[in-house]
Formats: structure tokens, C-alpha cells, sequence
């Protein structure tokens, strides 16, 4: 199946940072979002991004479908940005199934 | 707004006993998922259902089975629950065809002693 994998692991910043956090794949995919899951566990879904790029106030993503990468920009970092952010990818058309990447855990310090 | 609901925040059983996890969603989506997450595994899908009594295997459906009898519930059985199957589950919904989004459940956190 589909390889998913996202980089940094861990990230610990001061609030006001800008972080970049990274998704490769390892085949092509026609579907790929990005989420956030909370302290409290749960998940809500940031951007649908299969390619190209879109941005939502202070998070921006793109997609880079030929080279098999997606990147999740966070700037002016704020407490309430801690959490896992995972990175989930589609295969194939048809079934909207989604492998997700193992995350990254972003720590956001006052 | 889409809201997926999940019978318990936290459940604690014995190894053996049979397991219910209950999914409600009320967007009257065709698309249900059932995930594990494991901490260094991300999310792992174990079922999934298009619709009314129909469903398939994910990735790791072993020890489990699932239930659709309506259209908006989606049941998660463990069947005789055992200490591997401690996770938190994570249930979600989609409209059919619609790939930008998943709604997720809070999530039941699931400790088998």
C-alpha cells in the first residue's frame, strides 16, 4: 500500500514562531488532506489539498503532487496550534479511503 | 454543522467481554470509517461502510466487526475484546463522492484490563 510520512516527529516552539511541517508519499494520489487533532483528541480537518496551494488565516499548505510532497505552514504560532497534525492521502478514485501519515506533535510554549 | 457522536469517551473492560463502540452521525452521509489510533501509528483504518448494511475491511479489521442497520449508526463490536485492542477509536463520516473532508467523532478511549 501507499507510504505515508511526515517529518518532524516532534516540534517544540515559542509562541510567535513559524514552523513548516512536511508529507511524502510514495505513490501518486488524488486526494490529501491535512488535520489537526487537539490536546483533547479531536480531529479536525485544515485543508483539502491534492495539489497546488491554499491558505486559511495563519496556515497555509501545498502540494506538490509530481514530487510526491505536501507541506503545512504555520506562522505566528499560538498555544492553541498544539496538538498532532496529520497528513492523510487517497489512493485511487472510489472509495475515499485514507492512509494517514504517523503525524507530528507540535508543542507550542508561551 | 456536522456532528459525529460516539457513545463514551472512555471505556474500561475486562479481556473477553464483548465490546460495543457506537457511531452516530446526523448529516445523513452514505460514508462510514472506523480508525485505531496508537501512539508512533497514526491512524489505522479498520472498517468502513458506503452504506446500509454493507461494509469492508480496512487495513487491520482483525478481531473486529462492524454493524450498519441505519443509515446514520455505525457499530464497532469487538467480538471477545483482548489487552491489544486498548486505543483510542475514532469514528468518521463523508458524503459519497465528496473527497474533501472527513468528520470525525471525539474519539473512545478504550482500556481492556
Amino acid at each position: 500500500g501507499i507510504q505515508v510520512e511526515q517529518s518532524p516527529p516532534d516540534l517544540i516552539l515559542q509562541e510567535g514562531a513559524n514552523s513548516t511541517l512536511r508529507c511524502n508519499f510514495s505513490d501518486s494520489v488524488n486526494n490529501l488532506q491535512w488535520f489537526h487533532q487537539n490536546p483533547w483528541g479531536q480531529l479536525i480537518n485544515l485543508f483539502y489539498i491534492p495539489s497546488g496551494t491554499k491558505q486559511n488565516g495563519r496556515l497555509s499548505a501545498t502540494t506538490v503532487a509530481t514530487e510526491r510532497y505536501s507541506l503545512l505552514y504555520i506562522s505566528s504560532s499560538q498555544t492553541t496550534d498544539s496538538g498532532v497534525y496529520f497528513c492523510a492521502v487517497e489512493r485511487s478514485f472510489g472509495n475515499e479511503k485514507l492512509t494517514f501519515g504517523t503525524g507530528t506533535r507540535l508543542t507550542i510554549i508561551p | 454543522d456536522v456532528k459525529v457522536t460516539q457513545s463514551s469517551r472512555y471505556l474500561v473492560k475486562r479481556t473477553g467481554e464483548k465490546v460495543f463502540l457506537e457511531c452516530v452521525q446526523d448529516m445523513d452521509h452514505e460514508n462510514m470509517f472506523w480508525y485505531r489510533q496508537d501512539p508512533g501509528l497514526g491512524l489505522r483504518l479498520i472498517y468502513f461502510s458506503y452504506d446500509v448494511k454493507m461494509k469492508e475491511k480496512g487495513d487491520i479489521p482483525e478481531g473486529y466487526s462492524v454493524s450498519r442497520e441505519k443509515k446514520e449508526r455505525f457499530s464497532l463490536i469487538l467480538e471477545s475484546a483482548s489487552t491489544n485492542q486498548t486505543s483510542m477509536y475514532l469514528c468518521a463520516s463523508t458524503e459519497a463522492a465528496r473527497r474533501d473532508e472527513q468528520f470525525f467523532g471525539p474519539g473512545t478511549r478504550l482500556t481492556v484490563l
